[in-house]
């Protein structure tokens, strides 16, 4: 499995945007990237996915740098709800799902 | 509402004990999965069903074993549950192989 590469946690001040960075300098042409999140006592959930373009969702935006080595989740305005982990996942065709450790990301009041 | 139920939040069963951790979903989705969650390790994957009574190991099956005899209901079993399968139990199904995975809530098992 193509591996990524996350901080381990971020901060982010409530009602101000997160950018969350995503490393996969191994990534194949065939990997799509996903992101979920894991809110706290909770399963994970699906947040976005995409290839080459980037992608928005009414949850985030997905930007995906030109030659697909990294990319960065985008939360626009984030609040409190938004405190989880992020995992950025590489993902091709119907192979599984591999969750790393993720991002832990604090959101500030 | 798209929904996956696991049977309990919380479990502590003994040593040797046979444990049945029990999911089910209202999508009428054919993939189901079960993954494993541990402290600095991230989920990692037991088994996952692509069909009723069809499936497939993932990265770690050992101690473990499935069953799916409805489509709606999969079965994760410690035949002989020990201490170091204490853990967060998390199950989850799609519709096809890659599509997005819809999660329960997990159930935290201790063994004793």
């Amino acid at each position: 499995d193509a591996k990524t590469t996350q901080p381990n946690s971020m901060e982010s001040n409530e009602e101000e945007p997160v950018h969350l960075p995503c490393n996969h300098s191994t990534i194949s042409g065939t990997d799509y990237i996903h992101w979920y999140r894991q809110l706290p006592s909770q399963g994970p959930e699906y947040v976005i996915h995409g290839l080459t373009s980037n992608v928005n969702n009414r949850m985030a935006s997905l930007a995906i740098a030109e030659d697909r080595k990294s990319s960065t989740l985008i939360l626009h305005r984030a609040t409190l709800r938004d405190a989880a982990v992020y995992y950025c996942i590489l993902r091709t065709g119907a192979n599984n799902l591999f969750f790393g450790t993720g991002t832990r990301l604090t959101v500030i009041p | 509402d798209v929904k996956v139920t696991q049977s309990s939040r919380y479990l502590v069963k003994r040593t040797g004990e046979k444990v049945f951790l029990e999911c089910v979903q209202d999508m009428d989705h054919e993939n189901m999965f079960w993954y494993r969650q541990d402290p600095g390790l991230g989920l990692r994957l037991i088994y996952f069903s692509y069909d009723v009574k069809m499936k497939e190991k993932g990265d770690i099956p050992e101690g473990y074993s499935v069953s799916r005899e409805k489509k709606e209901r999969f079965s994760l079993i410690l035949e002989s549950a020990s201490t170091n399968q204490t853990s967060m139990y998390l199950c989850a199904s799609s519709f096809l192989r890659y599509n997005e995975q819809f999660f329960g809530p997990g159930t935290r098992l201790t063994v004793l």
